[in-house]
């Protein structure tokens, strides 16, 4: 079985602009979080998506959105960059919701903003 | 204070010694997750817990629900075991959003 893949795996932007990324599920997962990872605040929880609907959400501004499509592949959106934005975006599936499960993780993207 | 506290932050031992790494949490959960993370990136899910212990080759978990203490162990440690380990625990329904919650992680160095 193919692992959780997540694209780009790296990207610049400056700040204002904005930047999707993407994650593929491991096939038959349909279950999606997305997860920032920085130096300061370590690993922190995003939203969870699961049969196309964000079920849960963490502790982000509006900036940051998602969305997951009918073949459970999820994206994630964050508008108006800030320097703080600077992170490692990871993604992980599992075969349920709520993190009962094991999750299974992508390899991250990461963005840089200047 | 952070809801999920690990200890050591940061561990160096020699090779083939014995492990313990420490997760306090203070709030309801209904599992934990130990994770290790390599200096690529990259996330591995070792563990889920809701109760007693698992193991899985050299490395032993065990959790301690009335404490709301878990311990991830390693039995003769090799230098390809260098990396972080994070503890992560999933609220339980009475805490709100059902979201997994994470500890700052412990570096582990283990020399040859």
């Amino acid at each position: 079985k193919a692992g959780v893949t997540q694209t780009p795996r790296y990207l610049i932007k400056t700040r204002g602009q904005q930047v999707t990324l993407s994650c593929s599920p491991i096939s038959g997962h349909r279950s999606v979080s997305w997860y920032q990872q920085t130096p300061g605040q370590g690993l922190q929880f995003l939203f969870e998506y699961f049969s196309e609907t964000q079920r849960n959400k963490g502790n982000f501004p509006g900036r940051f959105s998602g969305r997951q499509f009918s073949n459970s592949r999820s994206e994630m959106n964050v508008s108006t960059l800030e320097l703080g934005d600077s992170a490692l975006y990871l993604c992980a599936s599992s075969s349920s919701a709520g993190g009962n499960q094991p999750q299974h993780f992508g390899d991250g993207t990461r963005l840089s903003i200047l | 204070k952070n809801e999920v506290e690990q200890s050591p932050q940061n561990l160096t031992a020699q090779e083939g010694e014995f492990i313990t790494i420490n997760c306090s949490y203070s709030v309801g959960i209904s599992a934990l997750h130990w994770l290790q993370q390599h200096p690529g990136g990259g996330i591995v899910s070792l563990f889920m817990l809701s109760s007693g212990k698992k193991k899985h080759g050299r490395l032993i978990a065990t959790i301690n629900i009335q404490e709301k203490h878990s311990s991830l162990h390693i039995t003769a440690s090799h230098p390809r075991d260098s990396a972080v380990y994070i503890c992560a625990v999933k609220l339980s329904p009475i805490q709100g959003a059902q979201k997994l919650v994470f500890g700052q992680g412990t570096r582990l160095t283990i020399n040859p």
